[in-house]
């Protein structure tokens, strides 16, 4: 069975500091790689996606990839409040799934 | 105007009951589906559509019965509710197929079984 591992937290940092969220996943042959932000009672929302090995920055969000040990990350420069949010890994698998397998999130408060 | 509607937002039921949520994108998205997310939080999907048809339908109880009337369009009709039915259930769609991972989340019908 397909596995994607997340720490629940919850991470609490600083307001400014760096956040880091880490996900592992199961399926050596899984292509593509996401995180979505979902605030507390909303709806979860895409807001990086990754599908090579190495960085890739958007703003103050940087996802990293290493397909050989199987770890996604995320981190968030300059933590800000409302950055404060359940950060869910999730990892489409091989050629031909079509199926996204979600981790079960990392609640992140940033403390002002 | 909403891009991936859901009604109702709420609903608080019986149990034995019967009950429908449904879902409409404007997006001219191909791909929608069917998450639950239970009380700890964890998303799962139920099922997934491609232009009407059904594409994914992962192990859930025969109770739950999707249909997608148009491409636009994807209903989950609940038979004989459970306690363990209660969650929040996402309707979701993706541009393609191929895009599964990029998917555009309504807001959400919680479901309440009592």
């Amino acid at each position: 069975q397909k596995e994607v591992e997340q720490n629940s937290g919850p991470l609490s940092v600083p307001e400014g500091a760096i956040a880091s969220l880490n996900c592992t996943y199961s399926d050596r042959v899984s292509q593509s790689f996401f995180w979505y932000r979902q605030y507390s009672g909303k709806s979860p929302e895409l807001i990086m996606s990754i599908y090579s090995n190495g960085d890739k920055e958007d703003g103050r969000f940087t996802a990293q990839l290493n397909k050989a040990s199987q770890y996604v990350s995320l981190l968030i420069r300059d933590s800000q409040p409302s950055d404060s949010a359940t950060y869910l890994c999730a990892v489409v698998s091989g050629a031909g799934s079509y199926q996204l397998t979600f981790g079960k999130g990392t609640k992140l408060s940033v403390i002002p | 105007d909403t891009a991936v509607s859901q009604t109702p937002k709420y609903l608080v039921t019986q149990m034995g009951n019967d009950k429908s949520i449904k879902c409409e994108q404007n997006l001219g998205h191909d791909t929608m589906y069917w998450y639950k997310q239970d009380s700890k939080k964890f998303l799962k999907i139920m099922f997934s559509y491609n232009n009407k048809e059904l594409i994914i339908n992962e192990t859930v109880p025969n109770r739950f019965s999707p249909k997608s009337p148009d491409k636009a369009h994807l209903n989950l009709h609940i038979n004989s509710l459970e306690l363990g039915d209660s969650a929040v259930y996402f309707c979701a769609s993706s541009p393609r197929l191929a895009a599964t991972g990029e998917l555009f989340f309504g807001e959400g019908s919680r479901l309440t079984v009592l």
